[in-house]
C-alpha cells in the first residue's frame, strides 16, 4: 500500500529560486496537510485541505502557498525560496470523523542556501 | 504556546529498562495518536485512542488517553535498542491535528 507519497524527497535551492512540492495519498481520504518540521520545534502545520476545494492557513503559511488539485494529490509551492525554510516537510492525509488519524508520508529534505 | 506538552524530552535508558512518556494539554481532544519517528523517515502511527479511560497494548507498549481526554501516557515494558527514535503524540479536534514537540528515547544495549 502506497499510502501517503511526496516528492521530491531531497532538494536544494538557491535563495529566490521557486519549486512545488507534490504529494497524493491513496486512501481516498477527504483532509490533507502540509507540515514542517525543525528541530526542537516539533512539526508545525503550513496549509490544510479539510475537505477537496477548499485550503486553509496553518500555523507558518508565510512564503508557501498551496493546491488541492483533486481528492488525492495536494501541492506545496514556494515561490521565492529563502534560508528560512531549510526544512524537512511532510505531507500528511485524514479521513476525518470519529477516530480521526493523521498518516504521513516519508518526507521532502529541503535546503536553501 | 504548544497545545500538547510532552515529557520528558529527552530520554536515555539501559536495555530492559521501562519508561512512560507523558503528553498532557488543557484541552479535549476527540481522539489522540502516538506516533515514533525514526531519523530520516516520516511518523508511523503506533496506536489511536478514543475513549477517556482507554486503554491499548501493542506488545510491550501500552498507552493509554484520560478519562477527560485530555492527556496520554505511553508505557514501554523492557526497553530494547529497536526502541530509538522520536515519540510523538498527536491530538485531534475536527480536522485539525495538535503535535507535541517529542520524546527522544535512546535505548542502549
Amino acid at each position: 500500500n502506497a499510502g501517503v507519497t511526496q516528492n521530491p524527497k531531497f532538494q536544494v535551492l538557491k535563495t529566490g529560486q521557486s519549486m512545488t512540492l507534490q504529494c497524493a495519498q491513496d486512501m481516498n481520504h477527504n483532509s490533507m496537510y502540509w507540515y514542517r518540521q525543525d528541530p526542537g520545534m516539533g512539526l508545525r502545520l503550513i496549509y490544510y485541505s479539510a475537505s477537496e476545494g477548499t485550503t486553509d492557513k496553518g500555523e507558518v503559511p508565510n512564503g508557501y502557498n498551496v493546491s488541492r488539485l483533486n481528492k488525492r494529490e495536494f501541492s506545496l509551492r514556494l515561490e521565492s525560496a529563502a534560508p528560512s525554510q531549510t526544512s524537512v516537510y511532510f505531507c500528511a492525509s485524514s479521513r476525518g470523523g470519529s477516530g480521526n488519524t493523521i498518516y504521513f508520508g516519508e518526507g521532502s529534505w529541503l535546503t536553501v542556501v | 504556546t504548544q497545545l500538547l506538552e510532552q515529557s520528558p524530552q529527552f530520554l536515555s535508558i539501559q536495555e530492559g529498562e521501562n519508561l512512560t512518556v507523558y503528553c498532557n494539554s488543557s484541552s479535549v481532544f476527540s481522539s489522540l495518536q502516538w506516533y515514533r519517528q525514526e531519523p530520516g523517515e516520516g511518523p508511523v502511527l503506533l496506536v489511536t485512542v478514543v475513549t477517556g479511560g482507554e486503554v491499548k497494548k501493542l506488545k510491550r507498549l501500552t498507552f493509554q488517553f484520560g478519562d477527560a481526554r485530555k492527556d496520554s501516557s505511553l508505557h514501554i515494558t523492557a526497553a530494547q535498542p529497536g526502541d530509538t527514535g522520536l515519540y510523538l503524540c498527536a491530538g485531534a479536534t475536527g480536522n485539525q491535528f495538535y503535535f507535541g514537540t517529542g520524546t527522544s528515547l535512546t535505548v542502549i544495549p
